[in-house]
């Protein structure tokens, strides 16, 4: 089954606490993004990436890292977690990052900083 | 600079009527859009999309959406609202190419459905 997985669904963590959500696809899609998902605000893109070694940032990506070192995997790294980036986060892949071509979402990650 | 808007955060529809999700975009090139639907609890799946075929749009759950370029408008229907249809919307909006602009989303319509 074609599916974008994210891992952990939730996550409550303290404040500084390095974490990371991972993502992967088994669709061999190049295109790879990272939203998070705020009440009020839609979904805005953090990081996104083209291929492996290609990554480059979204309209949100502060406090954020992430890296592409496999084409199926894209994790988000939050090196020192803050209450602001409590949220909903939704992984996405797809062929191209052209328009025409569908995105495919992963289920999404909650996440609490304390 | 691509935008969405979508009006009203909140559209409450009695089962049976009319479903109609507003969606206003702009762009500085023919775009593609797109809707997507967010049932409780999980992730964005695909209503329909258009990429400069047919103006108007059929999807899945029977929705569709008519591209309406002399207003910039790709607004959302169904004729008659099911319960299930009870859902968060989003509307975005994606350039051709020249670069990866992903997709600009909108703030989102939740859909309420009156028995």
């Amino acid at each position: 089954e074609a599916q974008v997985t994210q891992n952990p669904r939730y996550l409550i963590t303290v404040t500084g606490k390095k974490l990371t959500v991972t993502c992967s696809q088994n669709m061999n899609h190049e295109y790879m993004s990272w939203y998070r998902q705020d009440p009020g605000l839609g979904l805005r893109q953090i990081y996104y990436s083209m291929n492996v070694e290609v990554t480059d940032k979204g309209d949100v990506p502060e406090g954020y890292k992430v890296s592409r070192k496999e084409k199926r995997n894209f994790p988000l790294i939050l090196e020192s977690p803050s209450p602001n980036q409590t949220s909903l986060y939704f992984c996405a892949s797809s062929s191209s990052p052209q328009g025409v071509y569908e995105q495919y979402f992963g289920p999404g990650t909650r996440l609490t900083v304390t | 600079a691509q935008s969405v808007t979508q009006l009203g955060s909140h559209v409450s529809v009695s089962e049976g009527a009319l479903v109609l999700l507003r969606c206003n975009y702009s762009s500085s090139v023919p775009p593609y859009l797109f809707w997507y639907v967010q049932y409780p609890n999980q992730g964005l799946q695909l209503l329909l999309k258009y990429t400069s075929a047919a103006t108007l749009v059929k999807g899945i759950n029977g929705f569709e959406a008519e591209f309406k370029k002399s207003e910039t408008s790709f607004h959302l229907t169904k004729p008659s609202a099911h319960m299930s249809d009870a859902a968060e919307y989003f509307c975005a909006v994606s350039g051709p190419g020249g670069g990866a602009d992903g997709l600009t989303f909108g703030k989102g319509t939740h859909l309420i459905i009156q028995p």
